[in-house]
This record gives structure tokens, C-alpha cells and sequence, in this order.
């Protein structure tokens, strides 16, 4: 089935460094998602991408998605201690169904350092 | 507005007991409704989704069952549990297969 790879698996920056994590997929994807899981919890939703070369903003957040939409990425400008956790993309198989599986990539867990 | 409950929130079991793993949710109809596993912190695997009651699709096999007596209503089941079983799992609901909502979770050892 679909695989989306997702780089790197940890990350640590001192509070103020810029992050990024990146989805890559061998296949095209038919949209991305964006999950934000703070240690302990439970992923919450950031965003959803479907159109080639797509890029939205949240804040210090940017979301890109690839022109041949076979990859994703999410940068965070002046990283805060208040994004540590883990970062999750995930490609919504909807596929013309309304079944909405998810295939999540392996996460990247950000480490923020004061 | 949506919300959606899991319970118990962390659970530790012997080797072979039963389990049961209940999730509900409130404020909306016909959610599609889903149970992942998450071992170690990391990635989630959907062991389970339904479209509606009595519609269960098993992604994976495993030594687990789910069941969806009510339209709001998400069982996750065993009859016998393994160590392997111990991890953190998250229900979690969408309409018309758009963006999933989590639950708490539940943090469930096997000794």
C-alpha cells in the first residue's frame, strides 16, 4: 500500500533556530494532512493540502505541497518551547470514497531547547 | 460542538485477561470512526474503521476486535491479551473522510 516517508525522525533546536520536517512519497498524493501530537497527548489537526505546489500559513507555520504532490513539508520559523512534540503528515485515502483512511508517515519529534 | 471521549484512560493488564475499550462521541451523526495504535510514542497504525453501525474493516490482523453497537459508539475488544498489545490507542472520528479528531487515548500495559 501507500507509504509516505517521513524525514527526519528527531530534531533538536535551540528556541529561535528555524525546523523542518518533510513527507516524501513514491507515488502521488491525493491531499496531505498535518498532525501536531505534544508529548502525552493525542494528534490534533493543523491542516489539510490537496493543490499541487500549495503552500499555506499559520503564524510561524508554513505548509508546502510539492508540485508533483509526491512530497510535503512543514517549516517552523523561531521555533518556540511551546512546539515541542511530534509532527505527523498523513495522506487521506479517500480515494472517491468518504472512508478517509489516513496513512500517517513516522513522525519527526522536535526537541525545543530554551 | 464535537466531542469525543475515551475511557479508561490508562489500563494495565495481565497476559491473557480480556480487554475492553470503549469510545464515544457527542455532537455529531454518522462519524466515521476509527482505532489506532501507537507503540513507543511513534507512528499510528489503523487497526480498525467503520462507516456506520455493525461496519467494522480490519486493517491488520491481530488478536484484537472492534464493534460499533451504536452510531456513536466505538468498541475495541480482546478475548486473550498479548504482551504486543500494550501500547497507546487513540480513537478517533471524521465526517466524510476529512480530518480526524482524536480522542484522549488509552495507555494500555501488558505485564
Amino acid at each position: 500500500g501507500q507509504q509516505v516517508m517521513q524525514i527526519p525522525q528527531y530534531q533538536h533546536v535551540q528556541e529561535g533556530e528555524d525546523f523542518t520536517t518533510y513527507c516524501n512519497s513514491s507515488t502521488t498524493l491525493s491531499n496531505i494532512q498535518w498532525y501536531k501530537q505534544r508529548p502525552g497527548g493525542h494528534p490534533v489537526f493543523l491542516i489539510q493540502l490537496v493543490k499541487s505546489g500549495e503552500v499555506k500559513k499559520q503564524k510561524r507555520l508554513t505548509f508546502q505541497f510539492g508540485e508533483a504532490k509526491k512530497n510535503s513539508s512543514l517549516h517552523i520559523t523561531a521555533t518556540q518551547t511551546t512546539d515541542v512534540g511530534t509532527y505527523f503528515c498523513a495522506e487521506n485515502n479517500a480515494g472517491g470514497t468518504s472512508y478517509g483512511k489516513l496513512t500517517f508517515g513516522q513522525g519527526t519529534i522536535l526537541t525545543v531547547h530554551p | 460542538s464535537q466531542t469525543i471521549h475515551q475511557w479508561p484512560a490508562t489500563l494495565v493488564q495481565p497476559v491473557g485477561s480480556p480487554l475492553s475499550l470503549e469510545c464515544t462521541v457527542e455532537g455529531t451523526s454518522n462519524p466515521n470512526l476509527y482505532w489506532y495504535r501507537q507503540a513507543a510514542g511513534r507512528g499510528l497504525q489503523l487497526l480498525f474503521y467503520s462507516v456506520g453501525i455493525g461496519q467494522i474493516s480490519s486493517e491488520v490482523p491481530q488478536n484484537l476486535s472492534a464493534s460499533r453497537p451504536q452510531d456513536r459508539q466505538f468498541i475495541l475488544s480482546s478475548k486473550k491479551l498479548l504482551l504486543s498489545d500494550s501500547g497507546f490507542y487513540l480513537c478517533a472520528w471524521s465526517i466524510l473522510g476529512h480530518e480526524q479528531f482524536f480522542g484522549p487515548g488509552t495507555r494500555l500495559t501488558v505485564l
